[in-house]
């Protein structure tokens, strides 16, 4: 069945950049998302990428695909320490499910 | 991006009473809602898809008897459950999307969430 993996924790130091990895294994999907979880809120929509695309880049988010590898990454530059949260990788398929992987648990020290 | 809310955001109750957990789409029609449940420290678990008018589709393993999911108009769709026991406490999430679900690229807006306890 579909399954979403990423490391679950990440620590970087104030301005540094952070890479988040995730892998997937459904080799049709079509969207693939980074949604950001403060603690006790629900998910924020980061940016998404389309599976035709290899690269988006929106301000200080840049989003990598490689669909051969079934590879999604997110880096954050300047990485600040409002961007402490739990990061979410997902990829919608057939239909309209979505499927999420387990979040990677982002620290960042001052 | 559309705005989605969810009431209570927070709900304390005793075992064997019935807690119902309303879903709004605030600005937007949502056609399709999402229901799911978060454990501590981990991911979304899907638990059902409801459409406007119809019937939830359940994932495997969800009990829908247990989790009654109502969709009755475009903008609000309700989570009961039943009988609440302290497992069923949990964090639940859900989301809406404006579109059937069958054209690409419709987004997935999520609700603050709502944090059952079941002593």
């Amino acid at each position: 069945g579909e399954d979403v993996e990423q490391s679950l924790f990440l620590s970087v130091r104030e301005g540094d950049s952070s890479v988040i990895n995730c892998t997937y294994t459904d080799s049709s999907s079509t969207y693939l998302y980074w949604y950001k979880q403060e603690p006790g809120a629900g998910l924020q929509l980061l940016t998404y990428i389309f599976s035709n695309m290899d690269m988006k880049q929106d301000q200080r988010l840049t989003v990598l695909l490689n669909k051969k590898d079934k590879h999604l990454s997110l880096r954050i530059a300047d990485t600040q320490t409002g961007d402490s949260a739990i990061y979410f990788c997902a990829e919608r398929s057939r239909g309209f499910k979505t499927i999420f992987g387990a979040g990677t648990r982002l620290f960042v020290k001052a | 991006g559309a705005v989605v809310s969810q009431h209570p955001s927070r709900v304390i109750c005793k075992s064997g009473t019935s807690v119902k957990i309303e879903c709004r789409s605030l600005d937007f029609q949502a056609t399709t809602m999402f229901w799911y449940r978060q454990f501590p420290k981990q991911s979304l678990m899907l638990m059902a898809t409801s459409n406007e008018g119809s019937k939830a589709t359940y994932e495997q393993g969800v009990e829908k008897d247990k989790f009654l999911i109502n969709h009755a108009s475009l903008t609000l769709s309700t989570l009961t459950v039943t009988s609440a026991h302290p497992e069923d406490s949990s964090f639940y999430i859900c989301s809406a999307s404006s579109i059937s679900g069958k054209e690409l690229g419709n987004e997935q807006f999520f609700g603050p969430g709502t944090r059952l306890t079941v002593l």
